[in-house]
């Protein structure tokens, strides 16, 4: 069965670095048939793909975020990590790890999601 | 950017009934080259990731009940549960993916 599990700091101040990691278990992320992605919702409002990458060396953001996203993958440990500069209030959110299909696309495995604070 | 809408942004539906939501995207999600298009719907419940309903607009996902249907082309999308059941009250997301990713803004589905 696989599972994602996403890890880090529930509170960021403002003007600093996000930091999150996920953990897979029951697959590998360099298997070769997933992307792994970053997807926020904040309070009562829809969903934001945040970014996604595969092994092989594809990295994609959303345009939106300006720059300030950082995706890398650790396989040693089969984790996969979102860094985000600079934040601000709006970037209070459930932050969500899913795996996504390369020939569907779809995210089909989602993790239960971090609650990320920015406040002062 | 694709921008999703969806309608109603809420929906009250009596058990055994029929509840219909509607996704329309702001550009044509059909890729001729593989005749599908690019758009899913994904069911969230509270305190809970969403859950792949249907992709390719019409593909049930793995151990989705038969009475989640999914249909439209191009631009306009529709979600039908056929016989309302207590456990599919939940908001509901159409998520286009031709151009990355991009969600409507849900629509709540209350009995």
């Amino acid at each position: 069965q696989v599972q994602l599990q996403e890890s880090g700091p529930g509170q960021v101040k403002p003007s600093q670095t996000l930091s999150l990691t996920c953990s897979v278990s029951g697959d590998s992320i360099t298997s070769g048939h997933y992307y792994w992605n970053w997807v926020r919702q904040p309070a009562g409002k829809r969903l934001e793909w945040v970014g996604r990458l595969d092994t092989r060396g594809t990295i994609n953001y959303n345009p939106s975020l300006n720059n300030r996203v950082t995706m890398s993958a650790d396989t040693s440990k089969n984790q996969f990590s979102l860094r985000l500069s600079s934040v601000t209030a709006a970037d209070t959110a459930v932050y969500y790890c899913a795996r996504g299909e390369v020939v569907s696309h779809v995210f089909d495995i989602w993790g239960q999601g971090t609650v990320v604070s920015v406040s002062p | 950017d694709v921008v999703m809408t969806q309608s109603p942004d809420s929906l009250a539906v009596s058990l055994g009934e029929r509840a219909t939501i509607n996704c329309k995207s702001s550009q044509n999600l059909f890729y001729s080259s593989n005749n599908r298009n690019y758009l899913a719907w994904y069911q969230q419940k509270p305190g809970q990731p969403p859950k792949l309903l249907i992709y390719w607009a019409s593909v049930r996902g793995s151990g989705v009940p038969d009475r989640f249907s999914g249909s439209g082309s191009g631009t306009d999308f529709t979600l039908t549960i056929s016989s309302l059941q207590a456990e599919d009250v939940a908001v509901y997301y159409c998520q286009q993916y031709y151009t990355t990713y991009s969600f409507g803004q849900g629509t709540r589905l209350e009995i």
